[in-house]
């Protein structure tokens, strides 16, 4: 069965710093690879996905992830956090083979930005 | 991307009651997603709705307590029934943005259920 695993329940990094947020993934065949934000009160915002291609995706508001076939990871970078990147981030694996939609989470990893 | 909007936001309700979850989007959709986010922890999916077809619900979700409608391509509805303190959480509709695998789904805002 299709699984992600977020290791870290929190990172703390400060404002200015590169951030690193960890995500590991457990899939049959090729996997497709998702992140999200969520921000309080409101709904998961997509960052950004790898499907196949360039090892390294760019995604929304200056985040990337690195996709590593051999560590099984897709890691969420940016390079400089800022204060308003605090949230909850989700890491996410589409369930395939049977291409239902469906989309399994990882337990989210809270990132604290600090000034 | 599709816009999706819930109604309501947010409701307080008693135990042993019902509550319908609305959900509508911008565009027509083939699959709709109906998720709960349990207080600290991860999505979970209920079901997936097709319009003109049976909701397909995971394991541990029923039709006698979530029951769904997709009357057409761009509205579902989640009911929450028979509610216990148990079903406290925020449910969330999503969309895929289209046929392919690769495509990403989108999420509404939620609706955060508190049942005494």
């Amino acid at each position: 069965a299709q699984s992600v695993a977020q290791p870290e329940d929190q990172v703390n990094v400060a404002e200015g710093n590169p951030l690193t947020v960890k995500c590991t993934y457990s899939v049959s065949g090729n996997p497709y690879l998702f992140w999200y934000v969520q921000y309080p009160n409101r709904g998961l915002q997509f960052l950004l996905k790898y499907i196949t291609g360039d090892n390294l995706v760019k995604g929304s508001y200056g985040f990337e992830a690195e996709f590593n076939k051999s560590q099984t990871s897709f890691h969420l970078k940016k390079p400089s956090a800022l204060v308003s990147d605090s949230a909850l981030y989700f890491c996410a694996v589409r369930d395939i083979p049977g291409n239902t939609g469906k989309l399994i989470f990882g337990q989210g990893t809270t990132l604290q930005v600090k000034p | 991307s599709a816009v999706i909007s819930q109604k309501p936001s947010r409701d307080i309700c008693q135990r042993g009651t019902s509550l319908t979850i609305q959900c509508q989007v911008d565009s027509q959709v083939t699959m709709m997603f109906w998720y709960r986010q349990q207080p600290g922890q991860s999505l979970t999916l209920i079901a997936t709705a097709n319009q003109g077809s049976e909701a397909t619900y995971e394991s541990g979700f029923v039709i006698d307590k979530f029951p769904i409608s997709r009357p057409n391509l761009t509205f579902s509805t989640l009911t929450v029934s028979n509610m216990s303190p148990e079903d406290s959480s925020i449910y969330l509709c999503s969309v895929a943005s289209g046929g392919r695998a690769g495509n990403e789904q989108f999420f509404g805002p939620g609706t955060r259920l508190t049942v005494l």
